[in-house]
């Protein structure tokens, strides 16, 4: 049973345009969501997170926007750069339960490429 | 310092071998992760240790045994792997309230191969 879910294996974008990357879950007791960028031969690297009490969450380049009716995040790279070339995870958790604060839940993660 | 460090980096071990995978931080942080990631797919949890004790293990079979020592160290003793257990082996770890609970830092991993 997947719970978190990116339907998208891959995402190609031009340079200075914006990336999209989507994310579904259908765990309804999640109430927080990150995304990570993970690099070839290096661990996950944190990016942004949201809190299920928003439904945007901005930091420079990146935005994550969160539908809970629809149990559905996004997040948003504008603009869009070839560093940016990496897989990207999005993940989710209960923050309920006492010591589940890590026990997170990761998509398939997203391959994007950004070419010059 | 924000670094998670991993040792080794690549490991081939035997299934009759005991070997065993190293983590340190030093962020203060006392909750730390063991994550097993196969090739293609999506991390999952394996054991969560929150000040030295064991808090969390996801019905990992016994041939993984973590270890605590302290705050700042986190084991993973292997012993009669099998082939299906190579993977990468993520550590991760946390603060334990907070805002940034959530927020896992990784190391970058311990690819393990079984032979």
């Amino acid at each position: 049973d997947q719970q978190v879910k990116q339907n998208s294996p891959s995402l190609s974008v031009q340079e200075g345009r914006i990336s999209i990357l989507n994310c579904d879950y259908t765990n309804s007791m999640f109430d927080y969501f990150l995304w990570y960028k993970k690099y070839p031969a290096e661990g996950p690297t944190f990016l942004i997170s949201i809190s299920s009490i928003k439904d945007k969450n901005e930091d420079g380049r990146f935005t994550v926007f969160l539908n809970k009716s629809a149990k559905h995040l996004s997040l948003h790279i504008v603009p869009s750069q070839p560093g940016d070339s990496a897989v990207y995870f999005c993940a989710a958790k209960s923050r309920t339960g006492g010591t589940s604060y890590g026990k997170l839940t990761f998509g398939q993660g997203t391959i994007l490429t950004v070419h010059p | 310092d924000t670094e998670v460090t991993q040792t080794p980096k690549h490991l081939v071990m035997g299934m009759t071998n005991k070997k065993s995978l190293k983590c340190e931080q030093h962020m203060g942080h006392r909750a730390m992760y063991w994550y097993k990631q196969k090739a293609k797919k999506p991390p999952e949890l394996m054991f969560v240790y929150s000040y030295e004790k064991l808090s969390i293990n996801e019905s990992v079979p016994s041939r993984f045994s973590p270890e605590c020592p302290n705050s700042s160290l986190l084991n993973l003793h292997l012993h009669a792997l099998q082939p299906e257990d190579s993977a990468l082996y993520l550590c991760a770890s946390s603060q334990t309230s907070g805002v940034g609970a959530g927020e896992l830092f990784f190391g970058e991993g311990s690819r393990l191969t079984v032979l």
